[in-house]
């Protein structure tokens, strides 16, 4: 089975500051990885998979991620955050052909306008 | 598209009362559904997988009597909180996924269902 660490529980920051948000798994094989979102009262967003190829994955709204095999990473950034990024964010895994996902915690992130 | 709808949003109930909750895809077929429960501030746990036309598949520690679910169609999975408890209040989400959909492996999530129990 997976298990899925992220490291920040909150992260404040002001807005056009940069974002990282940390991910690591714990993992054997090969997997399949994601980041979703999900705004104060909605429901999950993807905003980016990766499962296969190139290593650095662009998503929606800006949002970027690197998967790091050697160190069992998969960390999102955002060069320039806004307001409106506001949420949570859940670092997910699961093995190829097993749906099942594993969340991370996840890391409520604040921007300040 | 890939939309999943979840009915009703917002429940209360009596204790010792049974809730029944749809998730349906809208616009694919969903061969397998997932429910998960979310705590406040805390991450979504699995309780179960759904194939269509078979049982449920649930995760340890998830009573299968209290939390009944039927996925009778490709379309519609729902969950069923039995003699439901004050304990059972919780914010339920379900995910669905489909063979033939683009990224077969990327799970659709429905907005969910905040149940409370009184």
């Amino acid at each position: 089975a997976q298990s899925v660490s992220q490291h920040n529980h909150h992260v404040i920051l002001s807005e056009a500051a940069s974002l990282e948000l940390g991910c690591n798994y714990s993992y054997g094989g090969t997997v399949n990885l994601f980041w979703y979102v999900q705004y104060p009262g909605q429901h999950l967003q993807l905003l980016l998979k990766y499962f296969s190829g190139d290593p650095l994955v662009k998503g929606i709204k800006g949002f970027e991620a690197e998967f790091i095999k050697s160190k069992f990473s998969f960390n999102l950034r955002k060069p320039s955050v806004q307001w409106s990024d506001t949420a949570e964010y859940f670092c997910a895994v699961n093995a190829p052909n097993d749906y099942k996902l594993s969340f991370g915690a996840g890391t409520t992130v604040t921007v300040r306008a | 598209g890939a939309v999943v709808s979840q009915h009703p949003s917002r429940v209360i109930c009596k204790s010792g009362t049974s809730v029944k909750i749809e998730c349906r895809s809208l616009d694919f077929q969903a061969t397998t559904m997932f429910w998960y429960r979310q705590f406040p501030k805390q991450s979504l746990m699995l309780m179960a997988t759904s194939n269509e036309g078979s049982k449920a598949t649930y995760e340890q520690g998830v009573e299968k009597d209290k939390f009944l679910i039927n996925h009778a169609s490709l379309t519609l999975s729902t969950l069923t909180v039995t003699s439901a408890h004050p304990e059972d209040s919780s914010f339920y989400i379900c995910s669905a996924t489909a063979l033939g959909l683009a990224g077969a492996d990327t799970q659709y999530f429905g907005p969910g269902t905040r149940l409370t129990v009184l």
